[in-house]
């Protein structure tokens, strides 16, 4: 199976908001409602920070948020903060116990 | 507090087999619902999950790599283990092990291990 496809970076000013997008097929994305988001700080393990598309773990502030429409997810940062900046993964679920990942995007705040 | 520590060699030569473990702490790996995996991450470059295992022994593989790739569990150790055989360059990366939940919850990455670089060089 393929990588779910990201742009390799995104950009924004603090205060403003960035969308991160996460494009795969009807086989993953598409399929199924289970999306996900890792952030990952430099030289650390991914946090997990949506899951099921838009539900945030514990701890994340509503600011992150997360949806779907076809075959693209994605993550939604308002307000942007110096401590958003990251590198941000998608996940999908892919069926018959099967995960697939997207190749990351690097958040940089300005 | 649930803690992942991975080991092993970080340097492997071309063709040999990688082999790693994860002990797992805070926790008995012997926990229903819940599987133990790997996932790695070639310098600069996204995640790639490469397999799970439930302490049972049933285990899942990403399917390009499932030729090479063999998980284990020691639930007597509470560890598992991962081995990858006749590695190339291409394999070179952080090696993460991680718990995630079942495929009925859409198999999420709740607990990672810090990561170990694996270089593969002669």
């Amino acid at each position: 199976q393929s990588a779910l496809t990201q742009p390799p970076s995104a950009s924004g000013s603090p205060g403003q908001s960035v969308t991160i997008s996460c494009t795969g097929t009807s086989s993953d994305v598409g399929g199924y409602s289970y999306v996900s988001w890792y952030r990952q700080y430099p030289g650390k393990a991914p946090k997990l920070i949506i899951y099921e598309v838009s539900k945030r773990s514990s701890g994340v502030p509503d600011r992150f948020s997360g949806s779907k429409f076809g075959n693209t997810a994605s993550l939604t940062v308002s307000g942007l903060q110096a401590e958003d900046e990251a590198d941000y993964h998608c996940s999908s679920y892919a069926g018959s116990n099967d995960v697939v990942f997207g190749g990351g995007t690097k958040l940089t705040v300005l | 507090q649930l803690q992942l520590q991975e080991s092993g060699p970080g340097l492997v030569k071309p063709s040999e087999t990688l082999s790693l473990t994860c002990a797992v702490s805070g926790a008995s790996i012997r926990i229903n619902s819940y599987y133990w995996g790997w996932v790695r991450q070639p310098p600069g470059k996204g995640l790639e999950w490469i397999g799970s295992i439930y302490y049972s022994g049933s285990t899942y593989y990403n399917p390009p790599l499932r030729s090479r790739v063999t998980i284990s569990v020691d639930t007597s150790k509470n560890q598992f283990s991962l081995k990858m055989s006749s590695v190339t360059a291409a394999d070179m990366a952080v090696y993460f092990c991680a718990r995630h939940s079942s495929a009925a919850t859409g198999i999420l990455f709740e607990y990672w291990g810090q990561g170990i670089m694996v270089t593969v060089s002669s």
